[in-house]
């Protein structure tokens, strides 16, 4: 049972735009959202990530809203550039669970055209 | 910055064979991780180690196995590869005290023929 669920699967953006991918997640456990952006040939880099303590957070023209009553997260990418082009994967994981695995959503991959 | 380093980027083996990816990662990280990552799967976990020997199984841990001898290195083994192993493999660290994000290698592409 998949308990990241991302979409959309694939995503092409005018440069400029607004790129909008959202994720939703089951357990009620998970306390951290990390998004991750990752190149070909390279393996994930973390991009941003949120606590549920917060609603938003933003860093540059990344920002990640959270809706802790509909167990959603969106990652929003302002005047996106044809460098942001990658596959972008949300993911959540809880404390106290010792390892911190992460649950991964599927991935979206993201053109930026000129 | 924390480096996650896999031995081979590529990596071409014949089925029955036994095959060895390897992992290290300079930060005393605790945890350690094996993923395998498939066009339109995402990543899914194989196997995991919390500490020197310790491991626990993922959600695909059949025809893997893992090996932490030392607190650095996590090697993931292919008992007798086949044809649907044939995958991007990715190793990743992270620290056991905090929820943290998890540091990443640059993969390991390997193709069974």
């Amino acid at each position: 049972q998949q308990q990241v669920k991302q979409s959309p699967q694939s995503l092409i953006v005018q440069k400029g735009g607004i790129s909008i991918i959202n994720c939703a997640y089951e357990n009620t456990a998970f306390d951290y959202f990390p998004w991750y952006q990752q190149f070909p040939g390279k393996g994930p880099a973390l991009l941003i990530a949120i606590r549920p303590d917060v609603s938003e957070k933003k860093e540059g023209r990344f920002t990640i809203s959270f809706n802790k009553s509909a167990k959603q997260f969106s990652l929003h990418i302002m005047d996106s550039q044809p460098g942001d082009s990658a596959t972008y994967f949300c993911a959540a994981s809880r404390s106290g669970a010792g390892s911190y695995q992460l649950t991964f959503g599927k991935g979206t991959k993201l053109s930026v055209i000129p | 910055d924390v480096k996650v380093t896999q031995s081979s980027r590529y990596l071409v083996k014949r089925t029955g064979e036994k095959v060895f990816l390897e992992c290290v990662q300079d930060m005393d990280h605790e945890n350690m991780f094996w993923y395998r990552q498939d066009p339109g799967l995402g990543l899914r976990l194989i196997y995991f180690s919390y500490d020197v020997k310790m491991k626990e199984k993922g959600d695909i841990p059949e025809g893997y196995s893992v090996s932490r001898e030392k607190k650095e290195r996590f090697s993931l083994i292919l008992e007798s590869a086949s044809t649907n192993q044939t995958s991007m493999y990715l190793c990743a660290s992270v620290t056991a005290y905090s929820n943290q994000p998890q540091h990443f290698g640059d993969g390991t592409r390997l193709s069974i023929l």
